[in-house]
């Protein structure tokens, strides 16, 4: 049963025009994390959500945005995509806040900036 | 900053053979590691972890040895199977949700 799941899998969007991708969660956790990976890179974390609250990276760029309108879904939004922001999105999920939570994590989005 | 280092990048094992992979951080505050697998078309999943106070910790085929003098930790697999294959990360946490991860080590393991 998947507990985490992205859609879509593959997006290919063009340089300039917003593309929002989709997270949604069975388990009820209560924080939903995104992280972007580059090929052949580790996953960077974008911001993430205890919550309601919102909580940004500094080093994330403003053209990342999120929505969260309920505990099962979140979304991110890229407002003017790059062809630097080609790479693939991780959604995670954990329980709480705190130190050692496990993350699950879906299946990611596959993003193309043409 | 935070830094997570793992090598090798790949690593391509015969099947029954063991595997090693090794990770460096750079903050020595950091007290916890989880690994992760990422399976082909899958998101990672978490295998094993450790915390600071531990030196070692085994399930079953697979281990994790932690040296905090050296700060280094390695993830070991024995008796590789085919169904190990896969991109494997560390990461690295100090009291906190945030985990830095490694680059990933993409591990064949030939029949």
């Amino acid at each position: 049963d998947a507990m985490v799941i992205q859609n879509p899998r593959y997006q290919v969007t063009q340089f300039g025009k917003p593309v929002t991708l989709s997270c949604s969660q069975t388990l009820n956790h209560n924080v939903m994390y995104w992280y972007q990976q580059k090929s052949s890179q580790a996953p960077k974390l974008l911001f993430h959500y205890y919550d309601k609250d919102f909580n940004n990276e500094a080093d994330t760029p403003d053209n990342f945005q999120s929505r969260r309108p309920n505990t099962s879904f979140c979304f991110l939004d890229i407002r003017s995509p790059g062809l630097g922001d080609a790479a693939m999105y991780l959604c995670a999920t954990s329980r709480d806040h705190g130190w050692m939570e496990k993350l699950f994590f879906g299946s990611g989005t596959q993003l193309s900036v043409l | 900053g935070e830094n997570v280092e793992q090598h090798p990048s790949t690593l391509s094992v015969q099947e029954g053979d063991s595997a090693v992979i090794k990770c460096t951080y750079s903050d020595s505050a950091s007290n916890y590691f989880p690994w992760y697998k990422q399976e082909l078309g899958k998101g990672p999943q978490l295998i094993i972890d450790i915390r600071s106070n531990v030196g070692e910790k085994k399930d079953q085929r697979i281990a994790v040895t932690l040296n905090k003098t050296a700060k280094h930790f390695s993830l070991h697999i024995t008796e590789t199977q085919p169904e190990d294959s896969a991109v494997y990360f560390c990461a690295a946490s100090r009291r906190s949700y945030k985990l830095i991860f490694g680059s990933g080590t993409r591990l064949l393991v030939r029949p």
